[in-house]
This record gives structure tokens, C-alpha cells and sequence, in this order.
């Protein structure tokens, strides 16, 4: 089982609509939860962290639930320019530090 | 525009070739990455290094070798790489430790292609 999955999509939606991305995780000792943003090409960049109580953003929400170790994202009234890769990423708790892992993305297609 | 720059932008070399992909960062980070992206997957993760010391290796082959001579720079030293390891090559930095914040500054990224 992969430490952090996502459903690759793409999802291909029209502007205005509103999308839910799904990201499990599988180590419980996780503690910090983040989507990232990579346009084509382009390197990643943190979108918003993710906290228990549930954050939002403008147009963005994200949630999670430790107890099903699931975190979503979700966009309400989709723009052309929110086209990207979303990345789902938690952090790993090392001997004396933490790694970030990262989902495999799932690809948002925003059409006119 | 990201404050992490790196160079080359585009790298082409032979399997017999030595070369040196360099990072740099002036926001006071004292945690670097170096990440292997392929197309179409995730970054993973190779090397962190942690107040100047190498403290994560992923099991990297030793044909890439990291350096950081200060808390600004950060090298991948190259040498008779594979055909697959042709990729992007992101390095990124954060203060250390990344758990509270989680928020990791990319460089654009060295698009390699090893022939």
C-alpha cells in the first residue's frame, strides 16, 4: 500500500464547478497534512496545510479526519487558472525529524 | 519568482560525463532537499541535509553524490549516470525540521537528460 494515495483523475470540470479531491494516508503517526499545487512544468508550491478542525481559504476548503486517516481538498467555483496538478502531502516522523511524502497528484482540467 | 535558484536549467550528458547540478537560497533556511521528479509522478524525496549535515540519505546510488558547503548552497555532483535517471531535479529548502509548517521552497527544478 503506498503511504499516500490520491486518485490520479484528470477531472475535467467547467468553470464555475465545484470539485473534491480524496487523499488517504497510511501512517497514523502523521501529524502535519498539506496540499501543493504544481502547474506543468513548474515546481510545486504549497497551497494550504490542513487542519483538524477543517481550514479555508477563498475558494478553497480542506479537511481532515485522522481517525480514517483521510484528507480532501475542495474547490468551489473552479477557474481556467486553478488547472494544475494537486498534490497530497503528510509528513513522516523520522528518528529525529520529519519527511514530507508526496501522493502521486491528481490532475485538475478546468475547461470554458 | 522562487528564492530558491538553481543551474542549470537544462542539462544534457554522457553516461561517462561529470557534472554538478547547484542550488542556492538566501531566506535563512537551515534544511535543503534534493527531489527526483519524473513525468507524470511525485517528487521523491533523495537527500536532506539539516544545519550543513547530511541527515537523510534515500538509499541514493552513489553515482549522485550531495554537498552543501554552506547554509546556502547546495550541490548534486554527477558521474556516470544512466539513461534513467533522466528527470527533473528539484531542490528545495525550509527551516528545519519541516513538521509545523510543511512548507518546502522549490527551485524551478534542472531538467536533466542523460544519452
Amino acid at each position: 500500500r503506498k503511504e499516500v494515495e490520491q486518485d490520479p483523475g484528470p477531472f475535467n470540470v467547467p468553470e464555475g464547478a465545484t470539485v473534491a479531491f480524496n487523499c488517504t494516508y497510511s501512517n497514523s503517526a502523521s501529524q502535519s497534512f498539506f496540499w501543493y499545487r504544481q502547474d506543468c512544468r513548474k515546481e510545486p508550491k504549497l497551497l494550504m496545510s490542513v487542519y483538524s478542525s477543517g481550514n479555508e481559504d477563498g475558494r478553497f476548503t480542506a479537511q481532515l479526519n485522522r481517525a480514517s486517516q483521510y484528507i480532501s481538498l475542495l474547490i468551489r467555483d473552479s477557474k481556467l487558472s486553478d488547472s494544475a496538478t494537486y498534490l497530497c502531502v503528510v509528513n513522516k516522523p523520522m528518528d529525529s525529524s520529519y519527511k514530507l511524502i508526496f501522493g502521486s497528484g491528481t490532475r485538475l482540467l478546468v475547461r470554458p | 519568482d522562487t528564492e530558491v535558484t538553481q543551474t542549470p536549467k537544462h542539462l544534457v550528458m554522457g553516461m561517462t560525463n561529470k557534472k554538478s547540478l547547484k542550488c542556492e537560497q538566501h531566506m535563512g533556511h537551515r534544511a535543503m532537499y534534493w527531489y527526483k521528479q519524473k513525468a507524470k509522478k511525485p517528487p521523491e524525496l533523495m537527500f536532506v541535509y539539516s544545519y550543513e549535515k547530511l541527515s537523510i540519505n534515500e538509499s541514493v546510488p552513489s553515482r549522485f553524490s550531495p554537498e552543501c558547503p554552506n547554509s546556502s548552497l547546495l550541490n548534486l555532483h554527477l558521474h556516470a549516470l544512466q539513461p534513467e535517471d533522466s528527470a527533473l531535479y528539484l531542490c528545495a529548502s525550509s527551516h528545519p525540521g519541516v513538521g509545523p509548517t510543511g512548507e518546502l521552497f522549490f527551485g524551478e527544478g534542472s531538467r536533466l537528460t542523460v544519452l
